[in-house]
């Protein structure tokens, strides 16, 4: 199946700081998530990105899916930023489910 | 963005009791909902797919028996845990999205339920 890889693992910054972060995934798919779980765990939907670039406030994603990665931007991180970040791929098959990457934890130091 | 609720937000239960988890979506008509298991620090695990109206399609090493999931209508799916067990302790995250033709097959998260059995 489909292979979701997110990159860094692990990344600390601080405050004001900006960051990408990667998803890389092995093949073509038909939709493209960024998520953000909060310290409670709740999911929140950041970008519904296939292809192309969006931005919303601080935050901007880009899609490249000839070449199958994603970029998540951050700038003027806050504290409120922490948390992890999922990308999640969709591939249209009888199953259609998506599949997460491992996820990126974000911590911003005051 | 749609809003997908879920019902408990925690629960703790004695070994041997069966829990119902809700998941309902208030604003869209959630065709598909799915069931995730996330352990600490790591990524979510999905368990299981249901369409309105089907029996859901369980992923594979998970007990249809032990996790029992009822799709009866566009807005609100069940996950039982029946007969809990300490190592059913977990986070348990439901999903939903509108999978019809010509709709945006964006998924949303409802804010998940802690069961921790005793």
């Amino acid at each position: 199946g489909i292979q979701v890889e997110q990159s860094p693992p692990d990344l600390i910054l601080q405050e004001g700081a900006n960051s990408t972060l990667r998803c890389n995934f092995s093949d073509s798919v038909n939709n493209l998530q960024w998520f953000h779980q909060n310290p409670w765990g709740q999911l929140i939907n950041l970008f519904y990105i296939p292809s192309g670039t969006k931005q919303n406030g601080r935050l901007s994603a880009t899609t490249v899916a000839t070449e199958r990665y994603s970029l998540l931007y951050i700038s003027s991180s806050q504290t409120t930023d922490s948390g992890v970040y999922f990308c999640a791929v969709l591939r249209y098959s009888s199953a259609s489910k998506i599949i997460f990457g491992s996820g990126t934890r974000l911590s911003i130091r005051p | 963005g749609a809003v997908v609720s879920q019902h408990p937000s925690r629960v703790i239960c004695k070994s041997g009791t069966s829990v119902k988890i809700e998941c309902r979506s208030l604003d869209f008509q959630a065709t598909t909902m799915f069931w995730y298991r996330q352990f600490p620090k790591q990524s979510l695990m999905l368990m299981a797919t249901s369409n309105e109206g089907s029996k859901a399609t369980y992923e594979q090493g998970v007990e249809k028996d032990k996790f029992l999931i009822n799709h009866a209508s566009l807005t609100l799916s069940t996950l039982t845990v029946t007969s809990a067990h300490p190592e059913d302790s977990s986070f348990y995250i439901c999903s939903a999205r509108d999978s019809r033709t010509g709709k945006v097959p964006e998924q949303f998260f409802g804010p998940g339920t802690r069961l921790t059995v005793l």
